[in-house]
């Protein structure tokens, strides 16, 4: 099955630094998205970016489907940053996702 | 506009009991999915249902799970007999279609069993 890898697995930041997380997969898919996991365990919807670029305030995320990699980018991070990021794909048009191990993110003051 | 929901949030079980985790998709989807995640790890898949079908169950252990969604009401995953390794956080997502599609997730139920 396809192989969804993340990096790197653990970060820490000052508040006010700048990241760039990575997302591997190992064949096309139908579906990326990018996931924020807060430490109260929320899962929330960053970004659905099967291709190109998008933003968010501090936060962006770009994909290119043919070299098959994402980059979530996150500027001027604060202590609310932290959590695990996790990538999602879906393989071809199957419907379900598959998730990457996640980069756990610490923010500190 | 709700999103998914799920309940209950947290859960207790002694083993051998049931667990029953219930999800209400997003108004308008019809495609639901489980997922579970096991402590320190990511979200594994489990089953993938549409209004009376399971569509996808590749990810369900074989004995104890089951899911389903029926035409009224909402998506139930059921464990029976649970063991201390079903404890986890349980999520639920639903989407419009089955493809290609922005996939919503739950705030997610936590099992533990003692």
């Amino acid at each position: 099955g396809i192989q969804v890898e993340q990096s790197p697995p653990d970060l820490i930041l000052q508040e006010g630094a700048n990241s760039t997380l990575r997302c591997n997969f190992s064949d096309s898919v139908n579906n990326l998205q990018w996931f924020h996991q807060n430490p109260w365990g929320q899962l929330i919807n960053l970004f659905y970016i099967p291709s190109g670029t998008k933003q968010n305030g501090r936060l962006s995320a770009t994909t290119v489907a043919t070299e098959r990699y994402s980059l979530l980018y996150i500027s001027s991070s604060q202590t609310t940053d932290s959590g695990v990021y996790f990538c999602a794909v879906e393989p071809g048009s199957q419907g379900n996702l598959i998730f990457g191990k996640g980069t756990k993110l610490s923010v500190k003051p | 506009n709700a999103g998914v929901m799920q309940n209950p949030r947290h859960l207790v079980r002694r083993r051998g009991q049931e667990a029953r985790l219930r999800c209400s998709p997003m108004k308008g989807h019809s495609h639901v999915y489980w997922y579970r995640q096991l402590p320190e790890e990511g979200l594994k898949f489990m089953v993938y249902l549409q209004k009376e079908n399971i569509i996808d169950e590749s990810g369900m252990p074989k004995e104890r799970f089951s899911a389903e969604f029926p035409k009224e009401g909402p998506s139930i995953l059921r464990i029976q007999q649970v063991v201390r390794g079903d404890s986890a956080a349980y999520f639920c997502a639903s989407s419009i279609s089955s493809s290609g599609n922005t996939i919503y997730f739950g705030e997610g139920s936590w099992l533990t069993v003692v």
